[in-house]
């Protein structure tokens, strides 16, 4: 049951344009989703979150928009650098919900190569 | 900038095997968490733990498996005896606040640790 999907694996992006990275939920309960990113050999490290109450969240280049009646959101990177390309996840979690609410519940992640 | 610690990098073992992984959360955060990444697959909780004791857990993390904070900065993980499945990333979490408390809270993640069961 894949509560979070990100449908593309991967995305190629030429340096300086926009990167836009999708997600899909399906579980209602969920109200705050963050964006992970990973290099190899490394773990999951924080890029940017966002409330339920909020449509969109910012933060230098990068910034998360959630449209909650479709239950998508993504992560837009302009402009898109070399060091961007990494594995980015999305990520949600149920406040109070019980069942796993201290879990992240993850996507399987979609690897962004940044091209010169 | 504080990080979280997971030793060791790597380990191959045979089935049936116990092996423990080891972490080292930032000092001053109070909730801890595994998760783990099978190659190709999302990255999955398995367990969070608080106040020395397990506060959630997943269906993956069955009788198998066991956490523990032996003393004050080393939290582990067990796993009894190793089936081939449990090949995997496993990936040490730790966070200020538990995330039932505030969904606004960020874990800050090892690097992980990698297991081979043969």
């Amino acid at each position: 049951d894949q509560q979070v999907k990100q449908n593309s694996p991967s995305l190629s992006v030429q340096e300086g344009r926009i990167s836009i990275l999708n997600c899909d939920y399906t579980n209602s309960m969920f109200d705050y989703f963050l964006w992970y990113k990973k290099y190899p050999a490394e773990g999951p490290t924080f890029l940017i979150s966002i409330s339920s109450i909020k449509d969109k969240n910012e933060d230098g280049r990068f910034t998360v928009f959630l449209n909650k009646s479709a239950k998508h959101l993504s992560l837009h990177i302009v402009p898109s650098q070399p060091g961007d390309s990494a594995v980015y996840f999305c990520a949600a979690s149920a406040l109070g919900s019980g069942g796993g609410a201290d879990g992240l519940t993850f996507g399987k992640g979609t690897h962004l190569i940044i091209q010169p | 900038e504080p990080e979280v610690t997971q030793t060791p990098s790597h380990q191959v073992t045979q089935m049936g095997q116990e092996v423990i992984l080891r972490c080292v959360p930032i000092s001053n955060h109070l909730y801890f968490y595994w998760y783990r990444q099978i190659l190709g697959q999302k990255v999955e909780f398995l367990v969070s733990f608080y106040n020395n004791e397990i506060s959630e857990k997943s269906e993956i993390f069955d009788d198998q498996f066991s956490v523990e904070r032996p003393d004050g900065s080393n939290f582990t993980l067990k796993i009894r005896s190793t089936k081939l499945e449990d090949s995997a990333m496993y990936f040490c979490a730790s966070s200020e606040e538990g995330l039932a408390l505030s969904g606004a809270n960020v874990l800050t993640f090892g690097a992980g640790s990698r297991l081979t069961v043969l």
